[in-house]
């Protein structure tokens, strides 16, 4: 069964510009979850997706942030315009539905300059 | 608002030696914590979990402590192994809600051969 994926697996952007981000989850997971690791620092919740339904979007830092999941299955999280505060690795993760287990994607490096 | 703290943030032992990484979480209410194992340019791994109506659970080299009264969960590695070096993160959750993972900071284990 394949895992998690994400893509692109690197990206580098002017600060100004737009980048999405996608998100495969596990074939059958309800529940997908964006998450971010800047410089070292902990991993943190960006928002959760129950099917196509935005459940918990508390952790979006702000408007230039805008996640999808159209037809509950993959999901794109777009950042536009990009900041320098903005670089960092963006997890995905997922899970089934009633379950708490998160099976997390490699991670998308984003590097704002 | 909800917090995870963990210590130490680096941890260095000699191969066969016992490795402790110790978590502090704020919110009383969390019920699920799991503990995800990233090694260089991978993906976060869940290695082992704990629900809060169980004290402690072990899984071969690891264990995992819990202790909801003063709202500590720990991780315990015996006779570490050089492939044991990675980032540690813990988390907590309250799986009633939307599940989604407050993680700690992360602790670099380093194991020296």
């Amino acid at each position: 069964e394949a895992g998690v994926t994400q893509f692109p697996s690197h990206s580098v952007i002017e600060k100004g510009q737009t980048v999405t981000l996608r998100c495969d989850p596990i074939s059958g997971h309800d529940n997908l979850y964006w998450y971010r690791r800047v410089m070292g620092k902990e991993i943190k919740f960006l928002l959760h997706f129950v099917k196509e339904s935005k459940q918990d979007e508390s952790g979006m830092p702000n408007n230039r942030f805008l996640a999808e999941r159209t037809g509950g299955t993959y999901s794109t999280l777009k950042v536009q315009p990009a900041e320098l505060e903005d670089s960092g690795v963006y997890f995905c993760a997922s899970s089934l539905a009633g379950t708490d287990t998160q099976y997390f994607g490699p991670g998308t490096r984003l590097t704002v300059l | 608002g909800e917090n995870v703290e963990q210590h130490p943030s680096t941890l260095s032992v000699q191969e066969g030696d016992s490795a402790v990484i110790k978590c502090t979480y704020s919110d009383s209410a969390s019920n699920y914590f799991p503990w995800y194992k990233q090694e260089l340019g991978k993906r976060p791994q869940l290695i082992i979990d704990i629900r809060s109506n169980v004290g402690e659970k072990k899984d071969q080299q690891i264990a995992v402590t819990l202790n909801k009264t003063a709202k500590h969960f720990s991780l315990h590695i015996t006779e570490t192994q050089p492939e044991d070096s990675a980032v540690y993160f813990c988390a907590a959750s309250k799986s009633s809600n939307t599940g989604k993972l407050i993680f700690g900071q992360g602790t670099t284990l380093q194991v020296k051969p």
